[in-house]
């Protein structure tokens, strides 16, 4: 089975920071790689596909990057909608997400 | 307009057994693969088991398999999930989710379903 590993866990962080989320997958998933956010109580909602697709609609302050084994998702100016749960996901072998990453106010 | 509607979830017992369905619309259901997605109260998100548009691959993740089973009747548009010798590790909300083919991410997910296995 594929393992993915996000970090951090959490991630402290004020209106209009820079931040970055990395995951790494225990195998190569070549580009099989997306990100989604999750507010609480709500379904998951994707924000990026095949490592670096921004999905329709996501505001372009969301990018993702990497191939392999090794990805980022990097928000260029947080904005107060942005404080969620993030999640990596494989695709390349059925599904796997990584554990989570909570972006908080500091 | 797409949308996935999970219903069935309830308080169970341990060893106990539940079905849910997932209600689609708005779109070709035979057309896509399917697949339920857990999430524990708290937790991370963890993918249980898929099954693509003819019902002809059907994969469970280890922690499932011999006790779900997922299935699908196209001619009604939904999504099934029986869960049988059910434990109190299966509590979580239930999502079930659309991908486009086999090697895809989440395209759109139901409004999740609470199952909750204690006695």
């Amino acid at each position: 089975d594929i393992q993915m590993t996000q970090s951090p866990s959490t991630l402290s962080a004020s209106v209009g920071d820079s931040v970055t989320i990395t995951c790494r997958a225990s195998q190569s998933i070549s580009s099989w790689l997306a990100w989604y956010q999750q507010k609480p109580g709500k379904a998951p909602k994707l924000l990026i596909y095949k490592a670096s697709s921004l999905e329709s609609g996501v505001p372009s302050t969301f990018s993702g990057s990497g191939s392999g084994t090794e990805f980022t998702l990097t928000i260029s100016s947080l904005q107060p909608d942005d404080f969620a749960t993030y999640y990596c996901q494989q695709y390349n072998r059925y599904w796997t997400f990584g554990q989570g990453t909570k972006v908080e106010i500091k | 307009e797409v949308q996935l509607v999970e219903s069935g979830g309830g308080l169970v017992q341990p060893g106990g057994s539940l079905r849910l369905s997932c209600a689609a619309s708005g779109f070709t259901f035979s057309s896509y693969w399917v697949h339920w997605v857990r999430q524990a109260p708290g937790k991370g998100l963890v993918w249980v088991s898929r099954i693509n548009g003819d019902g002809s691959i059907i994969n469970y993740a280890d922690s499932v398999k011999g006790r779900f089973t997922i299935s699908r009747d196209n001619a009604q548009n939904t999504l099934y999930l029986e869960m049988k010798s059910l434990r109190v590790e299966d509590t979580a909300v239930y999502y079930c989710a659309r991908g486009a083919a086999a090697a895809s991410p989440v395209g759109q997910w139901g409004q999740g379903t609470l199952v909750t296995v204690s006695s």
